[in-house]
């Protein structure tokens, strides 16, 4: 089974420093995954996708992530942190097979301070 | 970009009565759409997934005669909570597909806050 594993629920960064976000994955193959944000009262946004192309995935906003098979990591950065940028983001695996199905991590809130 | 609307965006019913939660994409065609429950500070859990016209496929645990979905258009799925009681109060949030392209591209509506008092 698919699962994904972010491991800081909260992380707090100054405004112009850089973000990690980390997240963790398990899969019995080749997955599909993602990074989701969500602002308070708005819809999840996608912002990068890895579909075993390249392995570092650029995204919106400045944010990227590299895919790391052999630590079965697929971290989000971002080089310098904007305040528009507290959220909280998701960490997301897809299933096998049809119209795939969408396995959401715990979750990280990102807190930016001026 | 393709859009997700969903009606009501908050809503609050009394206990043991049913309320309806509707999701469309506005610009779109998805066969298949996935309900999500988010419980305040946790992460999304997959409800359902949604299917035009034919039978919605349940999460294990999720009672399928307490939610009942509906997917009647290539555009519109709906979710009924059946006697809600304030345990089933949540952010329901709905996702598409759209038509031919999988789970890659996966868009979500902007949530139902639903209050069972």
């Amino acid at each position: 089974a698919q699962s994904v594993t972010q491991l800081d629920s909260h992380v707090s960064v100054s405004e112009g420093t850089p973000v990690l976000l980390r997240c963790n994955y398990s899969s019995s193959y080749s997955p599909s995954l993602f990074w989701y944000v969500q602002h308070p009262n708005k819809g999840l946004q996608l912002l990068l996708k890895y579909t075993s192309a390249a392995t570092l995935v650029k995204g919106i906003n400045g944010f990227e992530a590299e895919f790391k098979k052999s630590e079965t990591s697929f971290h989000l950065t971002k080089p310098s942190a904007h305040m528009s940028d507290a959220a909280e983001y998701f960490c997301v695996v897809s299933t096998s097979g049809g119209y795939n199905k969408l396995i959401f991590g715990a979750g990280t809130r990102l807190a930016v301070h001026p | 970009g393709a859009v997700v609307s969903q009606h009501p965006s908050w809503v609050i019913c009394k206990s043991g009565t049913s309320v309806k939660i509707e999701c469309r994409s506005l610009d779109f065609q998805a066969t298949t759409m996935f309900w999500y429950r988010q419980f305040p500070k946790q992460s999304l859990m997959l409800m359902a997934t949604s299917n035009e016209g034919s039978k919605a496929t349940y999460e294990q645990g999720v009672e399928k005669d307490k939610f009942l979905i509906n997917h009647a258009s290539l555009t519109l799925s709906t979710l009924t909570v059946t006697s809600a009681h304030p345990e089933d109060s949540s952010f329901y949030i709905c996702s598409a597909p759209p038509r031919g392209q999988g789970a890659y591209e996966q868009y979500f509506g902007p949530g139902t806050r639903l209050t069972v008092t």
